[in-house]
């Protein structure tokens, strides 16, 4: 069965500091990953996927994640933070055997400091 | 393209009231998804359709819940009659069938409060 950890419920950095936010999952096959994004009274929205080939994925708004297999962790960065990125992010895994299938983590709100 | 829609964005009732919600996907898209996202956790799939029929309905609670798509296209959920653990934001998304169903497209969700 596939599931997902996110470490830390809630982030704050400030302004112009490195974002990091920890996802580690757990799958039985190799799995499909992705961020998910939700800002306020809003759907989620897709900000970058993993699926094959180069390790490290590169989103919308500057941010990126790298799957690390050996650590299966799929954490995700942003080197410069942005007063717009204050919103809550969402690691989720899927199995590629039925891609269709999206498994959550419980949520990361992310917090920016003047 | 226009997004998915859900209607209406907010709603309150009393428990044991029933109440429907309504989504339409992005045109072309065979697959819909029902989540319901309860507040602090992340959205967990009620019920995923292929054009009309059901794919997965493992974590729909049956004896209040239900959902239908009868013409491949929009769709309702509907609780009925509604418990307090029901308030939660219902999130309705689609994606295209074959090698890109991964990729859902989500809509703003009903945000549902019960009393």
């Amino acid at each position: 069965a596939q599931s997902v950890t996110q470490l830390g419920s809630h982030v704050s950095v400030s302004e112009g500091a490195l974002v990091l936010l920890r996802c580690n999952y757990s799958s039985s096959v190799p799995p499909y990953l992705f961020w998910y994004v939700q800002y306020p009274n809003q759907g989620l929205q897709l900000l970058l996927k993993y699926t094959t080939g180069a390790t490290l994925v590169k989103g919308i708004n500057g941010f990126e994640a790298e799957f690390k297999k050996s650590e299966t962790s799929f954490h995700l960065t942003k080197p410069s933070a942005h007063m717009s990125d204050a919103a809550e992010y969402f690691c989720a895994v899927s199995p590629y055997s039925s891609a269709s299938k999206i498994i959550f983590g419980s949520g990361t709100r992310l917090s920016i400091r003047p | 393209e226009a997004g998915v829609a859900q209607s209406p964005r907010y709603k309150i009732i009393e428990k044991r009231q029933s109440v429907a919600f309504w989504c339409n996907p992005i045109s072309g898209h065979a697959t819909l998804y029902w989540y319901q996202q309860i507040l602090g956790q992340g959205p967990k799939l009620l019920i995923q359709f292929q054009n009309n029929g059901v794919v997965d309905d493992s974590q729909l609670p049956k004896d209040r819940f239900s959902a239908e798509r009868l013409k491949g296209v929009d769709s309702t959920l509907k609780i009925q009659p509604a418990k307090l653990e029901d308030s939660a934001v219902y999130l309705c998304a689609s994606s295209r069938a074959g090698s890109s169903s991964y990729e859902q497209y989500f809509g703003p969700g009903t945000r549902l409060t019960v009393t």
